[in-house]
């Protein structure tokens, strides 16, 4: 059973088009992340979520744009694809009274 | 800005080697630093995590230091296993009330057989 989850794993799609990455956790924990790791291995956070509100958004483009349905999904909207959003995207979450952070899979995203 | 920095970037040893990965930050004022494991195709598992106050942390075989001040960890892993082929990350979260959390580019670890 997999406490966090990413769908799809991988993503292959053309410039221009508009995409969706889900995760969804079972650990009923509060804050959930969305982290890209280049293609250089560089990892660096994108967004968090607390109890679905956004609590930090660094510097990406509004072509992203996270959705928080409930406190068990982050879901990561990507609009107007372009090639250097190819990474692998990954989704994390943290307990109320822990910093040990919780990272599903992965989903790697190619952009052609 | 804090930037993060994992000496070496790729190690090999032969199994049951005693060995020590490195990472080192610019800037101490850290509230916590955690070292990750990254297996190929997978997430990260986060292995210790070792507050700013704290000195050490250890689980199993792993060992992890901290010296705040020098801005330096050392991961320590005793009697490598083949198992222990991974890549590891190193990541600081900075005092001051941020979450986020600043990674290293990581060690690329393969222990022979």
């Amino acid at each position: 059973d997999t406490a966090v989850s990413q769908t799809p794993k991988y993503l292959v799609t053309q410039m221009g088009n508009d995409k969706s990455i889900k995760c969804e956790q079972n650990l009923g924990h509060d804050t959930m992340y969305w982290y890209k790791q280049d293609s250089k291995k560089f990892l660096k956070i994108m967004f968090s979520y607390n109890n679905k509100e956004l609590i930090i958004n660094e510097t990406v483009p509004n072509r992203f744009s996270p959705k928080s349905p409930d406190k068990a999904h982050l879901n990561l909207h990507i609009n107007s694809l372009e090639l250097g959003d190819s990474a692998v995207y990954f989704c994390a979450t943290r307990g109320h009274n822990t910093d040990t952070q919780y990272f599903g899979p992965g989903t790697r995203l190619t952009v052609l | 800005k804090q930037e993060v920095t994992q000496i070496p970037a790729a190690l090999s040893v032969p199994e049951g080697e005693n060995l020590v990965l490195n990472c080192s930050f610019t800037d101490s004022a850290i509230y916590n630093l955690q070292w990750f494991r990254q297996d190929p195709g997978k997430g990260l598992t986060s292995l210790l995590l070792i507050q700013s106050s704290q000195r050490e942390q250890t689980s199993g075989r792993l060992n992890a230091s901290l010296d705040k001040s020098s801005g330096r960890s050392t991961l320590y892993i005793a009697a490598s296993q083949p198992g222990d082929s991974a890549t590891y990350l190193c990541a600081v979260r900075p005092e001051g009330g941020s979450e986020k959390l600043v990674f290293g580019k990581g060690t690329k670890l393969t222990v022979n057989p």
